[in-house]
């Protein structure tokens, strides 16, 4: 069974710091990772999608890695800012005929940026 | 333009009532999913639709009854709902069920069931 853990749970920054989340899996049989913003009450926008054949993925201030054999996944958000405060929450998408189309999510890590 | 879009942004219901959760997207994608967000919890898959048809169930309560009218439109209609089923009820699509496609998702409906 495929568990998805984040660490840590909340994690508070001033701002210009770089931010660095984890995300660890423990079935490396997965097609892809990826990465989520939520904003309090609202719903999930995707940040970055790295497939099961890639070690990273950039976008902008944002990159995330992959390292499938160990079953982890590293998301860095460069000079942070008070407006990068949400939860980040990963999620990966197992292989399986059972699975298709499912997504198992970490539990996410709350980020705050104090200015 | 890749914009989930759900209604309504709220809705409170007692336990009686039939409502329903609507959820639209316009492009042009072919899978189209459920999920239900307890407060500090991730999201939890509840139903998948691929090519309007329903492809996953996560063994959720017949209380809950999803609906693909057509490739744009997903439902999920609510009756006689439990204190324990208020969530946030997000929807999500994708280009289809295949391996390595990004899901989108909508601002989500907050439910309240008292």
């Amino acid at each position: 069974k495929q568990e998805v853990t984040q660490i840590p749970a909340a994690l508070s920054v001033p701002e210009g710091e770089n931010l660095v989340l984890n995300c660890s899996f423990t079935d490396s049989a997965i097609y892809n990772l990826q990465w989520f913003r939520q904003d309090p009450g609202k719903g999930l926008t995707s940040l970055l999608l790295i497939q099961s054949s890639q070690r990273e993925q950039t976008s902008g201030r944002l990159n995330a890695s992959l390292d499938k054999s160990s079953g982890r996944s590293t998301l860095y958000i460069a000079a942070s800012q008070p407006g990068d405060s949400a939860t980040y929450l990963c999620a990966v998408r197992r292989v399986g005929s059972d699975s298709w189309g499912k997504l198992q999510f970490g539990a996410g890590t709350q980020v705050v940026v104090t200015p | 333009d890749t914009e989930v879009t759900q209604t309504p942004k709220h809705l409170v219901m007692g336990m009686t009532n039939k409502k329903s959760l609507k959820c639209e997207q316009h492009m042009g994608h072919r899978a189209m999913y459920w999920y239900k967000q307890k407060a500090k919890k991730p999201p939890e898959l509840m139903f998948v639709y691929s090519y309007e048809k329903l492809s996953i169930n996560e063994s959720v309560p017949s209380r809950f009854s999803p609906e693909c009218p057509n490739s744009s439109l997903l439902n999920l209609h609510l009756h006689a709902l439990q204190p324990e089923d208020s969530a946030l009820y997000l929807c999500a699509s994708s280009q289809d069920q295949g391996r390595g496609e990004t899901q989108y998702f909508g601002p989500g409906t907050r439910l309240l069931v008292l």
